[in-house]
């Protein structure tokens, strides 16, 4: 089964708009952690957050946002007054407890911000 | 700080041959160091990783192999390379395990057999 879903496989706004990637992930454990990477044309992974199952706290960095809620088991980017820039592949990972040393990717997301 | 370098960066081989990609970090010592690859359409796998040096673990059954020679180097291999072996190949870092440490990517190599 798969843990981690990312049912958008391409989106493409227009520059300044607002954009959600969705992610929905699947544990059955109590401790985990959860991330979201960005893959630019370069194809280099760049990390972007990073939170664990305890910490609920939505997050605010920037242009950038994320809705952690463990009663939909959801995780998901929101990206505000898009940019050309943010044009890239999304992942969402899941790291569970039990398999602490393998990150659980989703299928990735792909942005397209069209100036 | 540290840097992570991986090559070559594009790789075209024919079904059959060997592989060798390689991956080195630097600017960190006793990283744990990882082997992912993305096929077109799908996340990323993740292939092997190594928690030091001749300690290699395998997560999925395959026509690969790993090893680390040496503290801060990852080599991935083939001995006879398969159409399904196409793909992106990323190698990364962590200071210890990947699902509590950030992992920190190289750029990547893209193989194509044909």
């Amino acid at each position: 089964a798969q843990k981690v879903t990312q049912a958008q496989t391409e989106i493409s706004v227009v520059e300044k708009e607002d954009v959600t990637l969705d992610c929905v992930y699947e544990t059955r454990d109590t401790t985990y952690y959860l991330f979201w990477y960005k893959q630019p044309p370069s194809g280099e992974l760049v990390f972007l957050i990073r939170r664990n199952s305890f910490d609920e706290q939505n997050e605010i960095s920037g242009r950038y946002s994320w809705n952690f809620q463990k009663s939909t088991s959801s995780f998901n980017f929101t990206i505000t007054a898009s940019q050309v820039v943010d044009s890239a592949v999304y992942f969402c990972a899941l790291s569970e407890e039990t398999g602490a040393n393998n990150l659980f990717f989703g299928t990735g997301t792909r942005l397209t911000v069209i100036p | 700080s540290q840097t992570i370098h991986q090559w070559p960066a594009t790789l075209v081989q024919p079904v059959g041959s060997p592989l060798s990609l390689e991956c080195t970090v630097e600017g960190t010592s006793n990283p744990n160091l990882y082997w992912y690859r993305q096929a077109a359409g799908r996340g990323l796998q993740l292939l092997f990783y190594s928690v030091g040096i001749g300690q290699i673990s395998s997560e999925v059954p395959q026509n690969l192999s790993a090893s680390r020679p040496q503290d801060r180097q990852f080599i991935l291999s083939s001995k006879k390379l398969l159409l399904s072996d196409s793909g992106f190949y990323l190698c990364a870092w962590s200071r210890g395990l990947a699902g509590v440490f950030v992992l920190t990517f190289g750029a990547g190599s893209r193989l194509t057999v044909l």
